[in-house]
This record gives structure tokens, C-alpha cells and sequence, in this order.
């Protein structure tokens, strides 16, 4: 059973173009979540979705960033006009469910490294 | 809103000695989830143990354990017969257990390090 699987593992943009970040969840789980991690610091709540709904995206900032999660494929976290503070590592995880609820077993990705020029 | 501290930045200890890392906690919710998880050098996200709260018994696996004091709302591991490969950094992580949008919520993390 694959685990969590994140592409590009390393991006690098200048400033002002578009970064696209795949994330295809665990075989079964259709929550997925994205966290982003700066330099030296814990991870930061960005969005939580399942199939075609965003539940919570509460840590998105409110400009540039967006995120989708389609019937089919990849969950996709884009962001538009990438500037030096979006230069971060993001990481991608799913959840299996029980009922509605997440079971609180998380399963992280690899992360995404995005560096922006 | 949950928040998560990890009051103690870097810890280094000696190979083979016991290290109890700290996490305290603030929630409003009865019932809920606790982990910890260990970021190598690869930047893996790895769970090392989890704890539901309902649960009076402290989780355990292998050579780590935790110290679960719901009054004090307080989350140590404890790392018995530290190994070389446990030099990592460490994140305590909050998740509700019911209603709403659950999210792990982060502490800032300890950094370990273990010394031959």
C-alpha cells in the first residue's frame, strides 16, 4: 500500500510565477490535509479537504494560495505570484475515517520543498 | 482554539540514557487526541505514538512512552535507551476527536540529539 505521495519534492520558481503542488492521498483515504513548514519552525495548519469540498481552510492565507481536491486525481495547492516568504516545505497528509470522523491517524508525505528566487 | 507548547527548543543527551521531552496544552474540548511525531534529517513525518484521552492508560511503544496528566493538561515522552537514530526534532500535536473540522494542531518542537 503506497503511503502519501507528494510531487514535485523540490520546486524552485521566481518570483512572481505559479507553484503547483500534487498530493495523492493513501489508497482509501479521501481527507486530505496541507500543513506548511518555514525554516526552524513546527508545521502550520494551511486547509483540510475532502473530495470536491474544502472543510477548513481556515490557515490559508487569503490571497494566492488555493487549494483543490477533485473527484479524480491529486489534491492540488497552487500558488500564484510566489514571492521570497512563500520559500517553505510543504507537506501533504491523509486520513483514514471512521463514520465521518478522521481516526486522528495522520500520514505524512514527504513534503514538497519550494524555493522561490 | 487549542494551542501546543513545547517549552524546551534543543535537548542532548548521552546514547543509551533516558530523555523526557515536555508538551503542555490548552483546549476547552473533554475529549480529544495526543501525539508526537519525529522529524529526521529526511524531514519525514514520522508518528511515533499517539494517545486518545478517554484512555487512563499512557500509550507505550517499544523504548518510548508518555506521561498523560489530563488535569494538567500536560503530554511528556519519555525515550528509554536513547538510540543514535532518535536524534531527530520532535513536535507534540493536538487533534479534537469529534465535531467540526479535526487538524492537528503543531507545537514548535524540541530538537534531540543524541551523542555517542
Amino acid at each position: 500500500n503506497a503511503g502519501v505521495m507528494q510531487n514535485p519534492r523540490h520546486l524552485v520558481r521566481r518570483r512572481g510565477q505559479e507553484a503547483r503542488l500534487r498530493c495523492s492521498p493513501m489508497k482509501g483515504h479521501s481527507h486530505v490535509y496541507w500543513y506548511r513548514q518555514l525554516p526552524e519552525e513546527g508545521l502550520k495548519f494551511m486547509v483540510y479537504l475532502q473530495k470536491e469540498n474544502i472543510i477548513d481552510e481556515s490557515g490559508m492565507p487569503k490571497e494566492r494560495f488555493s487549494a483543490e481536491f477533485p473527484k479524480e486525481g491529486p489534491s492540488i495547492l497552487r500558488i500564484q505570484q510566489v514571492v521570497r516568504g512563500d520559500s517553505a516545505a510543504y507537506f501533504c497528509a491523509s486520513s483514514p475515517l471512521l463514520g465521518e470522523y478522521s481516526t486522528g491517524e495522520l500520514f505524512f508525505g514527504e513534503g514538497s520543498r519550494l524555493t522561490v528566487l | 482554539a487549542q494551542t501546543v507548547t513545547q517549552s524546551q527548543p534543543e535537548m542532548s543527551v548521552q546514547e543509551a540514557e533516558t530523555v523526557t521531552l515536555s508538551c503542555t496544552y490548552d483546549t476547552s474540548e473533554s475529549n480529544y487526541y495526543l501525539f508526537w511525531y519525529k522529524q529526521p534529517p529526511s524531514r519525514q513525518m514520522i508518528l511515533v505514538i499517539r494517545q486518545e484521552a478517554y484512555k487512563q492508560q499512557n500509550a507505550t511503544e517499544n523504548r518510548f512512552s508518555v506521561n498523560f496528566q489530563k488535569a494538567a493538561k500536560s503530554f511528556s515522552l519519555k525515550i528509554s535507551d536513547s538510540q543514535l537514530g532518535d536524534t531527530a526534532m520532535y513536535f507534540c500535536a493536538f487533534m479534537k476527536h469529534r465535531g467540526g473540522a479535526q487538524k492537528l494542531v503543531f507545537g514548535q518542537g524540541t530538537r534531540l540529539t543524541i551523542n555517542p
